[in-house]
């Protein structure tokens, strides 16, 4: 199936624990994203990665650390965990950097993450 | 920076016609979007305006108007798979990004 996988779906954990959440796109897309989505469901955009490049970083505590090995993968490393990380978290990705035109996000299903 | 906004919560009834409002503030203004998502599920792409006018797309429509920074989406024919929340999301040219509202929470009552 062509898609973008993350894993994993569900993690909770304590505060202070570091955590990584890992992303995989086969759609053969340029650009990967990470949102946050609260529990007020909205959603954010964290990081933006174009051929491995880092092209968004959104105003974000240093806690949080993109990392694109190739550009069909996008992983996200949490240190130090804190209650307000607790999210859901989307991995998407897009056939270019948005530009002109219709540049339409494909998103995975999301892992919530739950800070004890 | 970018302001949208969309109700939080709507009501509607299988088989009638509901219409989701979003207004928007944005500096170079390119492309708006919609998203429907379900609960616990991901956000899949539904339509995108970027001239004024109406685009159609089987039960669903999405309408623009660029002057008044203001979209709407139309679903017809409710049916009660249709409950969701639909996320309108703006593009500028100066972020490289999609913007999302909070997105409209839509129940379909039989």
């Amino acid at each position: 199936d062509t898609a973008v996988s993350q894993t994993p779906k569900y993690l909770v954990t304590q505060m202070g624990n570091d955590k990584s959440i890992k992303c995989e796109q086969n759609l053969g897309h340029d650009t990967m994203y990470w949102y946050k989505q609260d529990s007020k469901k909205f959603l954010k955009i964290m990081f933006s990665y174009n051929n491995k490049e880092l092209i968004i970083n959104e105003t974000v505590p240093n806690r949080f650390s993109p990392k694109s090995p190739d550009k069909a993968h996008l992983n996200l490393h949490i240190n130090s965990l804190e209650l307000g990380d607790s999210a859901v978290y989307f991995c998407a990705s897009s056939p270019r950097t948005v530009g002109s035109g219709a540049n339409v996000l494909t998103f995975g299903a999301g892992s919530r993450l739950t800070v004890l | 920076g970018q302001n949208i906004d969309q109700p939080t919560e709507m009501t509607a009834t299988e088989g009638a016609i509901v219409q989701i409002n979003c207004t928007y503030q944005t500096s170079g203004f390119n492309g708006l979007f919609w998203y429907q998502q379900h609960a616990g599920e991901a956000p899949t792409f539904l339509s995108y305006n970027v001239l004024d006018g109406l685009e159609e797309k089987g039960r669903f429509s999405s309408f623009l108007s660029r002057s008044k920074g203001y979209s709407y989406l139309l679903l017809k024919e409710l049916q009660m798979k249709d409950s969701a929340s639909y996320l309108c999301a703006v593009k500028s040219g100066s972020a490289r990004q999609l913007t999302f509202g909070s997105g409209t929470q839509l129940t379909v009552l039989p």
